[in-house]
């Protein structure tokens, strides 16, 4: 079983939907949870942060851990079409928060104008 | 600022070749990693620099595979000999400290035939 699961897609959705972005994982000793985002031929660039469970808002985005079930969200809402890329979930577990980053594989979506 | 800078941004050597993979971090951070995606994988954590020092090689794949940061500025990542599975994306990635945001390159492609 990997760590880190993340439906790859793609996900194709209209201007203005909410998107629905989710990871599941396996150890329970992750603390930190990130969402990055990352456009084509680009580096990957930290998008939301959230330690332990809970919510988190930041403009459009929410992030959600709910460390019992072991899941992670990450919405969007009124997608925009500058918002196509590739979403990718990742956490860690060390005693600092970015230490030894383990990443899912990426979902990609697509906002169509 | 200036970002996390790589250098090539693509490569295309023969198997059996020896290819040196460099970065260049935000000025003043002390951290550097590298990571790598393999076709269809996810990002993987490679190493760690923290100044010149590794403090952590967990993810390095085998001994063709040599990182250094002379000085605790820029590093090299070499991998000699290639083999076919060494292709991919590799990113290196820098922070102030452990407890930082850690940004992305764009990434070196590395494609072996």
């Amino acid at each position: 079983q990997k760590e880190v699961e993340q439906d790859p897609g793609p996900l194709s959705v209209p201007e203005g939907a909410i998107v629905s972005l989710n990871c599941t994982y396996s150890n329970s000793a992750f603390q930190y949870f990130m969402w990055y985002r990352q456009y084509s031929r680009k580096g990957p660039e930290l998008l939301m942060y959230t330690y332990s469970s809970g919510n988190k808002e930041d403009g459009r985005f929410t992030a959600q851990v709910d460390k019992s079930s072991k899941y992670i969200s990450l919405f969007i809402r009124d997608s925009q079409p500058s918002d196509s890329a590739t979403y990718l979930c990742a956490m860690s577990g060390r005693e600092t928060s970015y230490d030894k980053v383990i990443f899912g594989p990426g979902t990609s979506l697509s906002v169509i104008p | 600022e200036a970002g996390v800078t790589q250098f090539p941004s693509h490569s295309v050597i023969e198997k059996g070749q020896t290819v040196t993979l460099r970065c260049d971090p935000i000025s003043g951070h002390d951290n550097l990693y590298w990571y790598r995606r393999v076709m269809g994988k996810e990002i993987k954590f490679l190493l760690h620099f923290v100044k010149e020092s590794k403090q952590d090689e967990s993810g390095m794949p085998n001994n063709r595979f040599l990182a250094e940061r002379t000085g605790g500025t820029y590093s090299t990542l070499k991998v000699q000999p290639a083999e076919l599975e060494d292709s991919g994306v590799y990113f290196c990635a820098s922070s102030h400290d452990l407890a930082s945001e850690q940004f992305f390159g764009p990434g070196t492609r590395l494609t072996v035939l």
